[in-house]
């Protein structure tokens, strides 16, 4: 079935460094490919998305490219803020059946220090 | 307006209870979730409905039973409650599909089953 992998957390990085969050997809066909943000107490923000190969999501300064190739969708920001400190999880929704839901990687909590 | 809203927030329970919990969304969307989301952030599609049709059922164990008065509302009601239950409930709402349309969540249900 339809799976996302993503690279473990926690990570913890200082204000204004580079971030980067790798995520990798197996899924049949070519799946939308979507990045979550979980703030403490809250549920889940769509962030960004990309719903074909060669797609750049952006938002708030995060971007991520669809790269059918290599099958991944890492997310990356140039320099990070605290209040970027969250939890976040990259998505996949399939076709057919696979449009019904979307399936979830495992999560990778930031933590960016001042 | 809160767009998709969750009841209640915090529920704690011992073994053998059996417990509801409440979702409404106002944004008019056609599809309605559940996600539970275990201690270790990992999400896990429980239950779809569309229009008051169940779509998904991913083989949670019939303890647990939704129900869609209407398309606006999706509750979960849980019997026998088990401590592997504890986790923190998500439901979420999209217009269609997940392939091209963004989920919105409420804010979470944290269930503690003691």
């Amino acid at each position: 079935g339809d799976s996302v992998t993503q690279m473990e957390g926690p990570v913890t990085l200082s204000e204004e460094a580079f971030l980067t969050i790798n995520c990798t997809y197996t899924a049949t066909g070519y799946p939308s490919l979507f990045w979550y943000v979980q703030y403490p107490g809250e549920g889940l923000q769509l962030l960004l998305k990309a719903t074909k190969a060669d797609d750049k999501g952006s938002n708030k300064g995060f971007e991520a490219t669809y790269r059918k190739e290599t099958t991944s969708f890492h997310l990356e920001k140039g320099s990070v803020q605290v209040s970027d400190s969250a939890v976040y999880f990259c998505a996949l929704s399939g076709k057919g059946q696979g449009a019904q839901k979307l399936v979830f990687g495992q999560g990778t909590r930031l933590t960016i220090n001042p | 307006d809160t767009a998709v809203s969750q009841t209640p927030k915090y529920l704690v329970t011992q073994m053998g209870n059996d417990k509801s919990i409440k979702c409404e969304q106002n944004l008019g969307h056609d599809t309605m979730y559940w996600y539970k989301q275990d201690s270790k952030k990992f999400l896990k599609i429980m239950f779809s409905y569309n229009n008051k049709e169940l779509i998904i059922n991913e083989t949670v164990p019939n303890r647990f039973s939704p129900k869609s008065p209407d398309k606006a509302h999706l509750n979960l009601h849980i019997n026998s409650l088990e401590l592997g239950d504890s986790a923190v409930y998500f439901c979420a709402s999209s217009q269609g599909g997940t392939n091209t349309g963004e989920l919105f969540f409420g804010e979470g249900s944290r269930l503690t089953v003691l």
